[in-house]
């Protein structure tokens, strides 16, 4: 069965850091594009970032561009998202989902909350 | 960045109905859009992609149609399964997603 299973959320306070984690499982996971979206509590979805196959292209949201890395071990078959720096407006649920080239997001994991709050 | 806009903001719509969703893009983004759907407390689900291709295992009733600034999402017989929250998703230039459109019982 293709999965993803996101990790790592929590609650953190304003300018600390946290690590998500999504491993995957069922697919070649070193042939996907591996993306990041997240929704606000409430609110729509929100493209975060994105990472090709090889690494060799990253690319960031504006609104996280500085603060959180994207990565992936694709001979351990997980995706990764360092934040850092963070704010109460990136509270919400994180997504990771496979990309497929020129057919948007088809798998996604079932999410992981990252609260942040004092 | 490209913009994405989807209208209505909310749909009510009864069992049998033909429901349609426009979705707008800021400027041309050919036929890269994605149209996804989500129900409450789950994942999106992937259901049309390059505007007009169903996804594998979406019902028929789905469709998706347009070029360009401006597309379609097509729900010929809306059953029970489909209230829920839809969204398009731009992959021309990174990613955009529309603002949602909810589709709720009238």
């Amino acid at each position: 069965e293709v999965q993803l299973v996101e990790s790592g959320g929590g609650l953190v306070k304003p300018g600390g850091s946290l690590r998500l984690s999504c491993a995957a499982s069922g697919f070649t996971f070193s042939s996907y594009s591996m993306n990041w979206v997240r929704q606000a509590p409430g609110k729509g979805l929100e493209w975060v970032s994105s990472i090709s196959s090889s690494s060799s292209y990253i690319y960031y949201a504006d609104s996280v561009k500085g603060r959180f890395t994207i990565s992936r071990d694709n001979a351990k078959n997980s995706l990764y998202l360092q934040m850092n720096s963070l704010r109460a407006e990136d509270t919400a649920v994180y997504y990771c989902a496979r990309g497929l080239e020129y057919s948007g997001y088809d798998v996604w994991g079932q999410g992981t909350l990252v609260t942040v709050s004092s | 960045d490209i913009q994405m806009t989807q209208s209505p903001s909310t749909l009510s719509a009864s069992v049998g109905d033909r429901v349609t969703i426009t979705c707008r893009a800021s400027q041309s983004i050919s036929s890269w859009l994605a149209w996804y759907q989500q129900k409450p407390g789950k994942a999106p689900k992937l259901l049309i992609y390059k505007a007009s291709s169903l996804e594998s295992g979406v019902p028929s009733r789905f469709s998706g149609s347009g070029s360009g600034t401006e597309f379609t999402l097509t729900i010929s017989s809306l059953q029970p399964d489909d209230f829920a929250t839809y969204y398009c998703q731009q992959y021309n230039s990174y990613f955009t997603f529309g603002p949602g459109t909810k589709v709720d019982i009238k």
